[in-house]
């Protein structure tokens, strides 16, 4: 799988837009990008995923470059209950998640 | 989406003794995941936990120190063995369906052992 690199923290101001980025210069033509978050002594919680189109759902938008070689996610009006860690995985097909140290999100108000 | 509950929620258990960790899951899932999440730090895979046969381990993680059972699509059991201060971590069961990209997690159970 490709490694992915992303910030240890980053702040942001409530109400405004939070974008992670998370770069995978290696991923190959069939490997998904996942972002997943895990508030504080909670489980972790499944946001999006893509392949090469930019996706949006009710949590986020996940924009992944022409190349593919990094993606941003983008929570567009954050709040203090986005504070949170925020994983960035690169994945092929349907196996199972594998974890990095992510990036810290706090939102500050 | 599939709700995952876990049981018990957090323990602390002296050293040598075991504890076994109840996964539920709400609807039936294909996949079922343990990981370990040690204290300040990301999850590690722990096992792929398959229904009707030997759980798969992860490198590092071996059947007589983390027994697993799987005995139908939505349950699933951790095993804790021999515990020594160590392995005080908080263990997350996660869980998959069919054709699903979404991989679901339960809340952890937190373990101290003493």
């Amino acid at each position: 799988d490709a490694k992915t690199t992303q910030p240890p923290s980053m702040d942001c101001a409530e109400g405004r837009a939070a974008n992670l980025p998370c770069n995978h210069s290696t991923i190959s033509g069939n490997e998904y990008v996942y972002w997943y978050r895990q508030i504080h002594s909670q489980g972790p919680q499944y946001i999006i995923h893509g392949l090469k189109n930019n996706e949006t759902n009710e949590m986020a938008s996940l924009i992944i470059t022409e190349d593919r070689k990094s993606s941003t996610l983008i929570l567009p009006h954050a709040t203090l209950r986005d504070t949170a860690v925020y994983y960035c995985i690169v994945r092929v097909g349907f196996n199972d998640m594998r974890f990095g140290a992510g990036t810290r999100l706090t939102v500050k108000p | 989406s599939a709700v995952i509950s876990q049981k018990p929620s957090r323990d602390i258990c002296q050293r040598g003794t075991s504890l076994t960790i109840q996964c539920q899951v709400d609807s039936q899932v294909t996949m079922m995941f343990w990981y370990r999440q040690q204290p300040g730090q990301s999850l590690t895979l722990i096992a792929t936990a398959n229904q009707g046969s030997e759980a798969t381990y992860e490198s590092g993680f071996v059947i007589d120190k983390f027994p697993i059972s799987r005995p139908n699509l939505t349950f699933s059991t951790l095993t804790v063995s021999n515990m020594s201060p160590e392995d005080s971590s908080i263990y997350l069961c996660s869980a998959k369906g069919q054709g699903a990209r979404e991989q679901y997690f339960g809340p952890g159970t937190r373990l101290t052992v003493t």
